[in-house]
């Protein structure tokens, strides 16, 4: 069974860019998350997805991150402005979507904001 | 809100010993508690999960146990190896399917 997929693996930017992430959870799994790993500490959860609608995104700082999961499948998740402050590892899970559920999780894309 | 502590930070050991790691959080109302690892630059492996009715589950060397009436757990490594070098994860799960994750403890073996 194909894990999760996530690219790119790295990406650095320069402040006030734009970037995105995508992802591709495993085949079947209603449930995607986002997570913000910044280094040293673990990860965050940004948003949550069951299927193609938003469960939980009440720490996604809407005012400059975009979430979306077109179709229930792939997401995509976006940053614009870049701030400094947001250079972590961005880590993607999957889960069947039962609760309670396991979650798998992909290499993660390493952003630096310089 | 749910808070996670894990302790050591950062331990190292030479080969060969058992040793413990530590978490605590602060809301005993969780579905599971589990461990994952983390090697630099990869995602994050599940370990062991311990459903919140478990008191322990074992794979291999490792062996995690869960009181949760005293918001603690903790991660049994016997006869450590260098390939154990990592960071260790501790994640409590809440009926959101929220996981709560501690901020990891980075673990050293010596050979």
């Amino acid at each position: 069974e194909a894990g999760v997929a996530q690219s790119p693996r790295y990406k650095i930017i320069e402040k006030r860019q734009s970037v995105a992430f995508w992802c591709n959870p495993i085949s079947g799994h209603a449930t995607l998350y986002w997570y913000q790993q910044i280094l040293g500490q673990g990860p965050k959860l940004l948003i949550q997805f069951q299927n193609n609608g938003v469960v939980d995104d009440s720490q996604l700082p809407k005012d400059r991150f975009s979430a979306e999961r077109l179709k229930g499948v792939d997401s995509t998740l976006k940053i614009q402005p870049a701030k400094l402050e947001d250079s972590a590892v961005y880590l993607c899970a999957s889960s069947p979507g039962a609760v309670p559920d396991t979650q798998y999780f992909g290499p993660g894309t390493r952003l630096t904001v310089l | 809100k749910q808070e996670v502590t894990q302790i050591p930070a950062a331990l190292s050991v030479p080969e060969g010993e058992n040793l413990v790691l530590n978490c605590s959080f602060t809301d005993s109302a969780i579905y599971n508690l589990q461990w994952f690892r983390q090697d630099p630059g990869k995602g994050l492996t599940s370990l062991l999960l311990i459903q919140s009715s478990q008191r322990e589950q074992t794979s291999g060397r490792l062996n995690a146990s869960l009181d949760k009436s005293s918001g603690r757990s903790t991660l049994y490594i016997a006869a450590s190896q260098p390939g154990d070098s990592a960071t260790y994860l501790c994640a409590v799960q809440t009926g959101a399917n929220n996981l709560f994750f501690g901020t990891g403890t980075r673990l050293t073996v010596i050979p």
